[in-house]
């Protein structure tokens, strides 16, 4: 079974600091990496898509793939309170034309003023 | 705007009703999808249709029937509603299948549809 796994939370920072959500995946085949940001009662939206190792700036994220560990992070520098919700990682499978996106349940951020 | 839109967003009805979702993109993508987010926050795939042709479908009762008249459009049927269909229907599409360029395979979500069968 191809899983991703995410630490579910609440994971609490104070506004400003910086917030580190991170989740692992099975499937070594993997090759495309998301995250997504769903505020309560709303749609999953794309925060960082990343495709090879390293880091991926965009503003104030910041999302590092490590293939090798299956390990795929994100950071989100100057916390604040907008950036609280539920962030889940998406990483999509291997094979033919039934690809899928297999999803973490979700870590909720709180960023507390 | 171009977007994912969903109808209805609401949807209350009783057991052993039959009820439809509706789901238009104008993002021009090739790809379109039904998610289901359970109370626990779970998104778990339900059917993948790429320009029409059925590509994915998990282990979903048969009472569940999508359609694609065309590559725009995806419905969802659900005949004989049960309790535990009570839930959140998410569509969303993506420019095309994954493995063709980096970006095919990222997806646009729609806004919901919370269904709940009483």
């Amino acid at each position: 079974q191809k899983e991703v796994e995410q630490n579910s939370g609440p994971l609490s920072v104070p506004e400003g600091a910086i917030a580190s959500l991170n989740c692992t995946y099975s499937d070594r085949g993997s090759q495309s990496f998301f995250w997504y940001r769903q505020y309560s009662g709303k749609s999953p939206e794309l925060i960082m898509s990343i495709y090879s190792n390293g880091d991926k700036e965009d503003g104030r994220f910041t999302a590092q793939l490590n293939k090798a560990s299956q390990y795929v992070s994100l950071l989100i520098r100057d916390s604040q309170p907008s950036d609280s919700a539920t962030y889940l990682c998406a990483v999509n499978t291997k094979g033919g034309n039934n690809r899928k996106l297999i999803w973490g349940l979700g870590t909720s951020l709180a960023v507390n003023p | 705007d171009t977007a994912v839109s969903q109808t209805p967003k609401y949807l209350v009805t009783q057991m052993g009703n039959d009820k439809s979702i509706k789901c238009e993109q104008n993002l021009g993508h090739d790809t379109m999808y039904w998610y289901k987010q359970d109370s626990k926050k779970f998104l778990k795939i339900m059917f993948s249709y790429n320009n029409k042709e059925l590509i994915i479908n998990e282990t979903v009762p048969n009472r569940f029937s999508p359609k694609s008249p065309d590559k725009a459009h995806l419905n969802l049927h659900i005949n004989s509603l049960e309790l535990g269909d009570s839930a959140v229907y998410f569509c969303a599409s993506s420019p095309g299948l994954a493995g063709r360029t980096s970006s095919t395979d990222t997806q646009y979500f729609g806004p919901g549809t919370r269904l709940t069968v009483l």
